[in-house]
């Protein structure tokens, strides 16, 4: 049981280039979200979703975009990265919604943007 | 729109000393407050949580949260830190809307 993983670790991109960072659990959790982590921000919710094939967004949703086409899997694409986009960004998922469930977090993958 | 304030961003302690972490939030309504924790190099992790009840709650490894709802806050303790407390703090608030809101975190560190 790895719980949830996130592909890449590190990433160092220019400016416009696009990637998409790819979010696994094997919990058979049915919400999954995308937070990215900025030095004194904390942890800011940019998309999520409540099930297979649903997707919705959080607090910081520009520039990303995200995919659910599997239960198991939540991909977050950038498609032309800019320097703000610098950050870690975290995965998470719960069986329920975050309101009154436990969100177990990923790894994270540090982003640089150059 | 909700925000969750922790005042404190780096504490630094002696082992055995007290803790106290403070969090407020500023959501009016029925909130369920989380308080996770980051360990260095590790992902964060639950710490407590308090959805209803008893408003003192106890979590892992000897930490407690008082929630006053009068003062909308959500404070963390713990009576004597170890140098394996040294990690990350985030406090975090979850209302109606079903998504959580997180503090600026608090870092600590503890000298042995």
């Amino acid at each position: 049981n790895a719980g949830v993983t996130q592909t890449p670790k590190f990433r160092v991109l220019k400016t416009g280039q696009s990637m998409t960072l790819l979010c696994a659990q094997d919990m058979n959790h049915e919400y999954m979200y995308w937070y990215r982590q900025d030095p004194g921000m904390g942890l800011r919710l940019i998309h999520y979703s409540v099930g297979e094939g649903t997707t919705a967004k959080g607090e910081v949703p520009d520039g990303y975009n995200v995919s659910r086409l599997k239960k198991q899997n939540f991909l977050l694409g950038l498609e032309s990265a800019a320097p703000s986009q610098t950050s870690v960004y975290f995965c998470a998922s719960s069986p329920l919604s975050g309101k009154t469930d436990t969100q177990y977090f990923g790894p994270g993958t540090r982003l640089t943007v150059l | 729109a909700q925000s969750v304030s922790q005042h404190n961003h780096h504490v630094i302690l002696s082992e055995a000393a007290s803790l106290e972490l403070g969090c407020n939030y500023s959501y009016g309504g029925t909130v369920n407050l989380f308080w996770y924790v980051q360990y260095p190099g590790q992902h964060l992790q639950l710490l407590l949580k308090y959805f209803s009840g008893d408003p003192l709650v106890k979590g892992i490894k000897g930490f407690e949260a008082e929630f006053i709802k009068s003062k909308f806050s959500f404070n963390l303790r713990k009576p004597s830190v170890q140098w394996s407390d040294t990690a990350e703090y985030f406090c975090a608030v979850c209302n109606a809307g079903n998504m959580l809101t997180f503090g600026g975190g608090t870092r600590l560190m503890v000298k042995p």
